[in-house]
């Protein structure tokens, strides 16, 4: 069956900018994780939902990051006035239920010029 | 704040024989542990995984050790392939520790290149 997919693969912005970038869980998973993995490092743990609410976001670095999830289902990251620093690839995860086996999608890969 | 790491950053073997990786993990609070393979332009990909009330896992050509008394984990391998060329993190979760935490913390990852 999909796996989870994260849509756009690539983007590039400016300095200032607002950016979106999509997760698709995989279809009847009730849990959906953010991470962001700077290069040559591990996946950081952003935040964290179990349905439409975020059980846990205490891994987003600033105001500037929010994240949703209205139906449960597709989940969207969003970042205000990107940084350079924000340049990351963003990798999203689904899992059954909490606490089961984390899938993780190809990730969106961010450059913040 | 608490942190996995790993003892080596790279490692190259020969193809055909086995191959172990290190972590070492600081919260021992931690009960559950997993590794994962990162291939280049991919989401991390769940291999095996172990919680803290057991020493030794195996699943199909891999063993993951677990040593409580001094915070260490270890993937081992057997008789590797070219496919296994990737960085190889290893994970842990509190889940009893903090029921409802489920983020996972990631070491930095070792990359393992298998030498045909």
């Amino acid at each position: 069956g999909a796996g989870v997919s994260q849509t756009p693969s690539n983007k590039v912005t400016e300095k200032g900018k607002y950016v979106e970038l999509r997760c698709d869980p995989i279809s009847g998973h009730t849990a959906l994780y953010w991470y962001r993995q700077s290069l040559g490092q591990g996946p950081e743990f952003l935040i964290y939902f179990q349905g439409t609410g975020a059980a846990d976001d205490s891994g987003l670095p600033n105001d500037r990051f929010f994240a949703v999830r209205p139906e449960g289902s597709v989940s969207t990251l969003k970042i205000q006035r990107t940084e350079r620093g924000d340049s990351a690839v963003y990798l999203c995860a689904s899992s059954l239920i909490r606490g089961y086996e984390q899938f993780f999608g190809p990730g969106t890969r961010l450059t913040v010029l | 704040g608490e942190s996995v790491g790993l003892h080596l950053p790279t490692l190259s073997v020969q193809e055909g024989d086995n191959s172990i990786i290190n972590c070492a993990y600081s919260n021992s609070a931690s009960d559950y542990f997993i590794w994962y393979k990162q291939e280049s332009g991919k989401g991390p990909q769940f291999i095996i995984d172990i919680r803290s009330n057991m020493d030794k896992r195996q699943g199909q050509r891999v063993t993951v050790l677990l040593n409580k008394t001094v915070k260490h984990l270890s993937l081992q391998i057997a008789a590797t392939q070219p496919g296994d060329s990737a960085v190889y993190f290893c994970a842990e979760n509190m889940r009893r520790a903090n029921f409802g935490n489920e983020k996972l913390t990631f070491g930095t990852g070792t990359r393992l290149t298998i030498i045909p």
